[in-house]
């Protein structure tokens, strides 16, 4: 598709369910990024995938939460047991990192709409 | 961790003002990055700087990246009611392919 996209664009779930996120990036795209977002908040990084490396975890609030990518493309972010304070907008970006840019390889990230997830 | 100090954290102004804004850190990064969010969407870049002391232009946005690499601002010229939403400042970690984000400067333009 012309653009990152995301599935649901809401999810409502009881508290204790797991859920899944998708994320479709745009074609091409080797970097792939999963950021959290909450009701008057930055963006806060979850994790971050980038061709065949082992992905950058570093920014999972807990065991809880995994994010896998099939075939270098599209990702599903799960959430087990959710809870209360998990709800929020999960954004997705991607990015064709190895470009030649000035500064070190940056390259602009593209955003999907969101998945905005509320635990009840 | 990092961060990211973004001011003011709202504002409401006039159709037809100026509007500045800006983001501070306490380390030095070397790509600074100032995106918009609309509601209900996901952010969209708006100015990249690369340079120290860098002075960049997109229609009425004004960004500097500054000469110490710690902070940038943003400028936006004669706003329009179009111009609300979250304004976040962002920079890129080439080290570890990151990108920080602030918490954002809420604009909201009264007609």
């Amino acid at each position: 598709g012309a653009g990152v996209s995301q599935s649901p664009s809401n999810k409502v779930t009881e508290k204790g369910k797991d859920v899944e996120l998708r994320c479709d990036p745009i074609s091409g795209h080797t970097a792939l990024y999963w950021y959290r977002q909450s009701l008057g908040q930055g963006l806060e990084f979850l994790i971050y995938f980038q061709g065949n490396s082992a992905p950058d975890k570093s920014g999972l609030p807990s065991d809880r939460f995994s994010a896998e990518r099939t075939g270098g493309s599209v990702s599903t972010l799960t959430i087990q047991r959710t809870q209360q304070e998990d709800s929020a907008v999960y954004l997705c970006a991607s990015s064709l990192v190895g470009s030649r840019r000035t500064g070190g390889g940056y390259t602009e990230a593209f955003f999907g709409q969101g998945t905005r997830l509320t635990v009840v | 961790g990092q961060q990211l100090n973004q001011s003011p954290q709202s504002m409401f102004i006039q159709e037809g003002e100026d509007v500045s804004m800006n983001c501070t850190s306490s380390s030095i990064f070397n790509t600074w990055l100032w995106y918009k969010q609309d509601p209900g969407e996901g952010p969209v870049l708006l100015i990249a700087l690369y340079k120290a002391g860098e002075l960049t232009s997109n229609g009425r946005l004004t960004a500097q990246f500054g000469i110490t690499r710690k902070d940038s601002f943003l400028n936006i010229s004669a706003s329009i009611p179009s111009d609300v939403g979250i304004y976040f400042c962002a920079v890129f970690t080439s080290g570890t392919y990151k990108y920080i984000f602030g918490t954002g400067t809420r604009l909201k333009v009264l007609a």
